[in-house]
């Protein structure tokens, strides 16, 4: 069976420090690699994509991705109060639907 | 584009009752999803169309469960003789066709379902 591991958290932050968010993936055919933010009561969006090894930036988060260690994840830089959230990470292969992990809660604290 | 839309957004039900949801896509997506999250759980993925071929269902899906996409637009999903276990959120998710923006998926707001 497929599986997306994360690390439940809670993951505390100050304000202005850098949190890292790190995921790992039981599937070598795994292809597109995603990480959504998800509020409390709220439905999840996503903020980064990636598929290609390496590290790929938008703004404040940076992602990053080891296919040949299985691995995947998100930094966020300057973490403000409004980054807390359950940030979830995803991952599908080709023509299969996407796979979700248990969440990460983030708490930043000012 | 009015986004995902679910309906209704909260269903309360007697256990052994039938209940059905309601998934209206972003109009130009073509691939539809169905998820359930429980608290403290990431979504836990249930079954996708394709325009209105169900190409995948998770082998967890119990037999009481059955989606339907019949025209290529809006989905329903039905739960019959609903149990205590079910009570979770039901959301929706669609995305657009081919490459690698097929696997990009926006979620509607959700169907809560609270069984008693």
């Amino acid at each position: 069976q497929k599986e997306v591991e994360q690390n439940s958290g809670p993951l505390s932050v100050p304000e202005g420090a850098i949190a890292s968010l790190n995921c790992t993936y039981s599937d070598r055919g795994s292809q597109s690699f995603f990480w959504y933010r998800q509020y409390s009561g709220k439905s999840p969006e996503l903020i980064m994509s990636i598929y290609s090894n390496g590290d790929k930036e938008d703004g404040r988060f940076t992602a990053q991705l080891n296919k040949a260690s299985q691995y995947v994840s998100l930094l966020i830089r300057d973490s403000q109060p409004s980054d807390s959230a359950t940030y979830l990470c995803a991952v599908n292969a080709a023509g299969t639907a996407l796979i979700f992990g248990k969440g990460t809660t983030l708490s930043v604290s000012s | 584009d009015t986004g995902v839309s679910q309906d209704p957004r909260h269903k309360i039900t007697k256990r052994g009752q039938n209940v059905t949801f309601r998934c209206d896509p972003i109009s130009e997506h073509n691939r539809l999803y169905w998820y359930r999250q429980t608290l403290g759980q990431g979504p836990e993925f249930l079954t996708y169309f394709q325009n209105e071929a169900q190409l995948e269902k998770s082998r967890l899906l119990s037999d009481r469960f059955s989606a339907e996409r019949p025209k290529g637009s809006f989905s329903t999903l039905e739960i019959q003789r609903t149990e205590q276990g079910d009570s979770a959120m039901y959301l929706c998710a669609s995305s657009r066709p081919g490459g690698a923006r097929a696997n990009v998926l926006t979620f509607g707001a959700g169907s809560r379902l609270t069984v008693l």
